[in-house]
């Protein structure tokens, strides 16, 4: 009940056009859901995270969609580019005080060609 | 303002034989965590502190392995004996945990690249 699916393991996408990314999870105590992103030799660093209060948050060229009924959400990259290329990773964690744990998905390997 | 500082960034050694891997949290975050990331298991939560005590340890893999926090600016990861399967990067991240508003994001080092041969 803890994990976090994640879809699809490895994407290819022309420049200019729309990655997207997605992911699953079961436990409906999750009520956080952030995506990090990681380049090569480098470790994963926040992009992007909603609470299930909104379906949707936008943040320049990338948007989280929220699906709290079928308890999916995703990462819309839009106008991707090749320095979008990296792992994107989707997590999930509740928001009780002291409890820091996030579940992370199982990473997405992002290829923009040009 | 520094980030999270890991070292070795690199190491190679031989089954068998001990590994101390090394953090330093963000100076002020309350939390510190290890993860371990392989292209097969994708990135494990090992353990995790809060104040320098260990919280969760559930995903520590075997006895093999240890950690320990003796501060609130330092860390270790310890394997012994190390084994080929400990092959993976390791890495340490901190947050300052929840304020009022909203989660903290968690704050990676560049991890340790471990190579047992």
């Amino acid at each position: 009940q803890q994990q976090v699916k994640q879809s699809p393991q490895s994407l290819i996408v022309q420049k200019g056009g729309i990655s997207i990314i997605n992911c699953a999870y079961e436990n409906t105590a999750f009520d956080y859901f952030p995506w990090y992103q990681q380049f090569p030799g480098k470790g994963p660093a926040l992009l992007i995270a909603i609470r299930p209060d909104v379906s949707e948050k936008k943040e320049g060229r990338f948007t989280i969609s929220f699906n709290k009924s079928a308890k999916q959400f995703s990462l819309h990259i839009m106008d991707s580019q090749p320095g979008d290329s990296a792992t994107y990773f989707c997590a999930a964690s509740t928001s009780n005080f002291g409890n820091e744990k996030l579940t992370f998905g199982t990473g997405t390997r992002l290829t923009i060609i040009p | 303002d520094a980030g999270v500082i890991q070292s070795p960034r690199h190491e190679v050694t031989e089954m068998g034989q001990e590994v101390t891997l090394r953090c330093k949290p963000i100076s002020g975050h309350d939390y510190l965590f290890w993860y371990r990331q392989t292209m097969m298991r994708g990135l494990e939560l090992l353990i995790y502190f809060n104040n320098n005590v260990p919280i969760d340890d559930s995903g520590m893999p075997e006895d093999r392995f240890s950690a320990k926090m003796p501060n609130a600016s330092f860390s270790t990861l310890k394997i012994q004996p190390s084994e080929p399967r400990d092959s993976a990067v390791y890495f340490c991240a901190s947050t300052p945990g929840q304020s009022l508003v909203s989660n903290q994001p968690q704050h990676f080092g560049d991890g340790t690249r471990l190579s047992i041969l």
